[in-house]
């Protein structure tokens, strides 16, 4: 069973960087026909998709985000990541990490609250 | 952009009732439309993908209908563990989630 945790601070400064990862296991990030996606969901709304991470390494990004969003991936550490840079407080939200199979997120973390604040 | 519409944004209802939900896409998706249940708190769940087939262990009362622009998702006899927010996901170019309909105990 593919298990999915996100991990990073969970309070950045505006006009700063956030970066998350998203550690994977119960299988290997790099085999598969998966995408690697990161989701966020500010407070009492909506989800946003931010961006996506393929097995062979190419990225696609939420064009809304694009200016600002680069999602990589560790392989050796079975990781994959999100910086989005320059934060302000409409960054503020639940990110989320999951796996996309044939465009179905069929496995999510468990999501991890960033907020942009002074 | 594709953009997904969901109606209504709340709905009221009691347990035993019949519920549907409504999404529709800006231009055609063709089946390329999944439905997420999420909890206060939680990840969202997958319930149903390409339009219409079920997800395994999804209780059989959750069906989606559909094709193009205009799909729905029913839940037969509302249940307790049914109270919650849903979301429609195109999958048809990029992603991109409707915005939500809150169904909350009458």
């Amino acid at each position: 069973q593919v298990q999915l945790q996100e991990s990073g601070p969970g309070l950045v400064k505006p006009s700063q960087t956030l970066s998350l990862t998203c550690t994977v296991s119960g299988g290997s990030i790099s085999s598969g026909s998966y995408y690697w996606s990161w989701i966020r969901q500010p407070a009492g709304k909506g989800l946003e998709w931010i961006g996506r991470l393929y097995t062979s390494g190419s990225t696609n990004y939420n064009p809304s985000l694009k200016s600002r969003v680069t999602i990589s991936v560790d392989t050796s550490k079975n990781q994959f990541s999100l910086q989005l840079s320059s934060v302000t407080a409409a960054d503020t939200a639940v990110y989320y990490c999951a796996r996309v199979g044939g465009g179905i997120l069929n496995y999510w973390g468990q999501g991890t609250l960033v907020t942009v604040s002074s | 952009d594709i953009q997904m519409t969901q109606s209504p944004s709340t709905l009221s209802a009691s347990v035993g009732d019949r519920v549907t939900i409504t999404c529709r896409a800006s231009q055609s998706i063709n089946s390329w439309l999944a439905w997420y249940q999420q909890k206060p708190g939680k990840a969202p769940k997958l319930l149903i993908y390409k339009a219409s087939s079920l997800e395994s262990g999804v209780p059989s009362r959750f069906s989606g209908s559909g094709s193009g622009t205009e799909f729905t998702l029913t839940i037969s006899s509302l249940q307790p563990d049914d109270f919650a927010t849903y979301y429609c996901q195109q999958y048809n170019s990029y992603w991109t989630f409707g915005q939500g309909t809150k169904v909350e105990i009458k």
